[in-house]
């Protein structure tokens, strides 16, 4: 009964490869995002789809790439993976924001990407 | 856009002693608050949210924060500290118009027995 989940846990990976981490919520909801966090602990949003539609999209390099097949999934392609890409990402969702309500972001576990 | 500060960086209490976090939010309009813990290797959970209404808002495991518009302050308190709270805690602002959400760089809070 997870509400937001992700594959895989841990990542170890070398420079230059291509991975994807994946994303999936059973909440029902209909807008997703991922974060990165740094060393430091630093959390910051680097997407969010809404219904299939990019809504965030903050300085990120275009080697990551969010990919949704559907509304309960949202998965992060990231290539020609660089050390500084090592972090923990982390997936959330929400219901959409409709101009008269906010609605609070669930979070997934997170997933620790190494880049050797 | 909004943003938000946690001035410590890392806190260290006794247990049993009491505990408040400090976090100043920016915005123009009306924030929506949260805090946030990351217990070690853990995702984030929500301890508590502010939207509108009472000001005191209560969280789960015993967490209370306050918010305080004329100081633009969300500060998280707990009476009693157990050790178990031993963690990262991230304050949060989000905003009516758009779905981002910005976190404080975080405290840490170490509990000494």
């Amino acid at each position: 009964d997870t509400a937001v989940s992700q594959t895989p846990k841990y990542l170890v990976t070398q420079m230059g490869n291509d991975k994807s981490i994946k994303c999936e919520q059973n909440l029902g909801h209909d807008t997703m995002y991922w974060y990165k966090q740094d060393s430091k602990k630093f959390l910051k949003i680097m997407f969010s789809y809404n219904n299939k539609e990019l809504i965030i999209n903050e300085t990120v390099p275009n080697r990551f790439s969010p990919k949704s097949p559907d509304k309960a999934h949202l998965n992060l392609h990231i290539n020609s993976l660089e050390l500084g890409d090592s972090a923990v990402y982390f997936c959330a969702s929400s219901r959409t924001m409709d101009g008269s309500s906010y609605n609070e972001q669930f979070f997934g576990p997170g997933t620790r990407l190494t880049v050797l | 856009a909004q943003s938000v500060t946690q001035p410590d960086i890392h806190i260290t209490v006794s247990e049993g002693a009491s505990l408040e976090l400090r976090c100043n939010y920016s915005y123009g309009a009306t924030p929506y608050l949260f805090w946030y813990v990351q217990s070690p290797g853990q995702g984030l959970q929500l301890l508590l949210k502010y939207f509108s209404g009472d000001t005191l808002v209560q969280g789960i495991k015993g967490f209370e924060a306050e918010f305080k518009r004329s100081q633009s302050s969300f500060n998280l308190r707990k009476p009693s500290v157990h050790w178990s709270d031993a963690a990262e805690y991230f304050c949060a602002v989000g905003a009516l118009n758009n779905n981002d959400m910005r976190f404080g760089a975080g405290t840490r809070l170490t509990v000494k027995p």
